[in-house]
């Protein structure tokens, strides 16, 4: 069965500072993956989706980047943190093919001080 | 273009109430749609989805979802209500050729005892 596994779960860290949150799907070969931002406001903010290694498109401008180094590996990251990149991270995968929905890891909630 | 409204920000009902939460969409071509659940602090679940078929579409935890084309509606449904049926619902839906779900900014449901 297929599964994903994001991390780290929780961190804060201070303004400035890098990031990088990692997110890994077993169990599927080619997946459609898409790192989404929750403000506390509670909507989706979609980040980046990728449909392939290095294939990777940008959704909003912004302070962060996305690289797909390997088929299920996409990672999220910022070279200089701002307080407003704050919230909950979430990544998701979707088979390449047919109608499907998107699986969702568990989330990764950052605080920037 | 493709777009989702979630008219509810909150809705209440009582537990063994049956429920609804409220779904209109938005698509050039024909319609994927989708409900998922999230619960304080994790990802997002998948529920239901309609592609092609019957309209009323059977899901998991007892919920349903019922496409109608004309009023361009996928509402959320279930007989009777429980507490731990307490979440944020969140609607999607896409083009059949697009990668990119759109979400709607989610209804907070709440069963009361």
């Amino acid at each position: 069965s297929q599964t994903i596994h994001q991390w780290p779960a929780t961190l804060v860290q201070p303004v400035g500072s890098p990031l990088s949150l990692e997110c890994t799907v077993e169990g599927t070969s080619n997946p459609n993956l898409y790192w989404y931002r929750q403000a506390a406001g509670r909507g989706l903010q979609l980040l980046f989706y990728s449909i392939g290694i290095d294939q990777i498109s940008s959704e909003v401008p912004q302070n962060l980047s996305a690289s797909r180094p390997q088929d299920r590996q996409f990672i999220l990251s910022s070279k200089k943190l701002l307080l407003s990149d704050s919230g909950f991270y979430l990544c998701a995968w979707k088979g390449a093919a047919g109608s499907g929905e998107l699986f969702f890891g568990e989330g990764s909630r950052l605080t920037v001080l | 273009a493709q777009s989702v409204a979630q008219p509810e920000d909150q809705v209440n009902v009582a537990e063994g109430n049956p429920l609804t939460v409220k779904c209109t969409y938005s698509v050039s071509g024909n319609p994927y749609l989708f409900w998922y659940v999230q619960y304080p602090n994790r990802g997002l679940q998948f529920l239901l989805k309609y592609i092609t078929g019957d309209n009323l579409v059977k899901g998991s935890y007892g919920f349903e979802a019922e496409f109608n084309k004309s009023q361009t509606s996928f509402h959320l449904k279930k007989p009777s209500a429980l507490v731990s049926d307490s979440a944020l619902y969140f609607c999607a839906v896409r083009d059949g050729g697009s990668y990119i779900p759109t979400f709607g900014r989610g209804t907070s449901l709440i069963v009361h005892p």
